[in-house]
């Protein structure tokens, strides 16, 4: 069964710490994606990658890392610098970038930090 | 740059009462739109897409037209479930970029 997996569903930290959140893909999708959904605030990109070894900063990149070492495989690391990490993190894959591709997103994960 | 713009939520309709989410947008050259749908606790989904002026996407009993004059890509369904409770989002890409998304509608439906 092709899809997006996320793990783990909830996650949560202390101020301070940096955390990892997994994002894997079965789909051979070249595309991966990393938003970050706040209340009010809509979707917005913090990473993206369109091949491996290469990813692109989106709108909200301060405070974020990220590595494209494999295809399937696309995590995002929340540093101790970004100042307000509690949010909904969604990742998301297509085959390429733009309005040609659909994009399929995992279940999310929610991220608490105290 | 690129941008979209929905109407503000929350939407309450009682089932079977028709549905319009209006979303406007912004763009240089010719986007694709998009509607993606969120239910409770989960990622989006893809609900219908158009690629270019006057198409009509639709799944579900929801349609969208793609309205190069105004633009503009409003969702409407003719009668809604209960089950349709979610949230849902426009959203545009053009040229090579990833999605751009608006800030999402939740839909609220009771019986």
């Amino acid at each position: 069964d092709g899809g997006i997996t996320q793990s783990p569903k909830y996650l949560f930290r202390k101020e301070g710490q940096n955390v990892t959140l997994s994002c894997e893909q079965n789909l051979n999708h070249d595309a991966m994606y990393w938003y970050r959904q706040d209340p009010g605030q809509g979707l917005r990109l913090i990473y993206y990658s369109q091949i491996v070894n290469d990813f692109q900063k989106g709108d909200i990149a301060e405070g974020y890392s990220v590595s494209r070492e494999k295809k399937e495989s696309f995590p995002l690391t929340v540093t101790s610098a970004q100042k307000n990490p509690t949010a909904f993190y969604l990742c998301a894959s297509s085959l390429g970038t733009g309005g040609s591709y659909e994009q399929y997103f995992g279940p999310g994960t929610r991220l608490t930090v105290t | 740059g690129d941008s979209v713009t929905q109407m503000e939520g929350p939407v309450t309709l009682s089932e079977e009462a028709f549905l319009t989410i209006n979303c406007t947008y912004t763009a240089t050259g010719y986007p694709s739109l998009f509607w993606y749908v969120q239910y409770p606790g989960e990622g989006l989904q893809l609900l219908l897409k158009a690629t270019k002026a006057d198409d009509k996407g639709s799944n579900k009993g929801f349609e969208a037209t793609y309205r190069k004059e105004t633009t503009s890509f409003h969702l409407e369904k003719g009668s809604v479930q209960v089950s349709d409770s979610a949230v849902y989002f426009c959203a545009l890409a053009s040229g090579n970029t990833p999605l751009v998304f608006g800030k999402g509608t939740r839909l609220s439906v009771i019986a």
